[in-house]
């Protein structure tokens, strides 16, 4: 099955700081969704994102399909913003073990 | 916008209980889809179902059923809880097969 590798594991940050978040993902897909993960568990949608930039506020995604990877940009970091960010690949989504972000202010 | 409904939020069951599970999908979307989440691990694909039709099935132990009703109502079925059945269970709808999933809140059960 597909393979989906999330990097880094883990990332602390000052509040306003930047950060990018990476997602490998091992054969072609035509699902890509980015999610946060709250401290309440709750899963949010960020993106759908199977190829190409997208841009919501603070934070932007893209999708090289060809070279199967998506990066998650988070800018100008709040506390707010803290959980685990989730990339899954579909059709039927495959989860990565995600990427634990605490912002600190 | 309506989201995905799922009840009960909270549950708790003793071992060998069953426990049923409810996920209202967002009005007009016709594919269901549930997951299961242990601790401090990724959620995991269970099944699916399109147009009231079991379309893909995942790691579901055969103790867990589920079915799609016509009203797109979805309830995943547990029997003989085991204490490794504690989870997050989420539902999450789409509009066809292959597009965006939308996810509930989740139902925490809690196996004791």
């Amino acid at each position: 099955g597909i393979q989906v590798e999330q990097s880094p594991p883990d990332l602390i940050l000052q509040e306003g700081a930047n950060s990018t978040l990476r997602c490998n993902f091992s054969d072609s897909v035509n699902n890509l969704q980015w999610f946060h993960q709250n401290p309440w568990g709750q899963l949010i949608n960020l993106f759908y994102i199977p190829s190409g930039t997208k841009q919501n506020g603070r934070l932007s995604a893209t999708t090289v399909a060809t070279e199967r990877y998506s990066l998650l940009y988070i800018s100008s970091s709040q506390t707010t913003d803290s959980g685990v960010y989730f990339c899954a690949v579909g059709p039927l989504l495959v989860f990565g073990a995600g990427t634990i972000l605490r912002v600190k202010s | 916008a309506a989201g995905v409904i799922q009840s009960p939020r909270h549950l708790i069951k003793e071992k060998r209980e069953t426990a049923t599970l409810k996920c209202y999908p967002i009005p007009r979307h016709d594919t269901v889809y549930w997951y299961q989440q242990g601790p401090g691990q990724d959620p995991q694909f269970l099944i699916s179902f399109y147009e009231k039709m079991q379309s893909d099935k995942g790691s579901i132990p055969d103790r867990f059923s589920a079915q799609q009703f016509s009203d797109y109502h979805s309830e995943l079925n547990m029997s003989s809880l085991e204490l490794g059945d504690s989870a997050l269970y989420f539902c999450a709808s789409s509009l066809g097969r292959n597009n965006e999933q939308f996810f509930g809140p989740g139902t925490r059960l809690t196996v004791l």
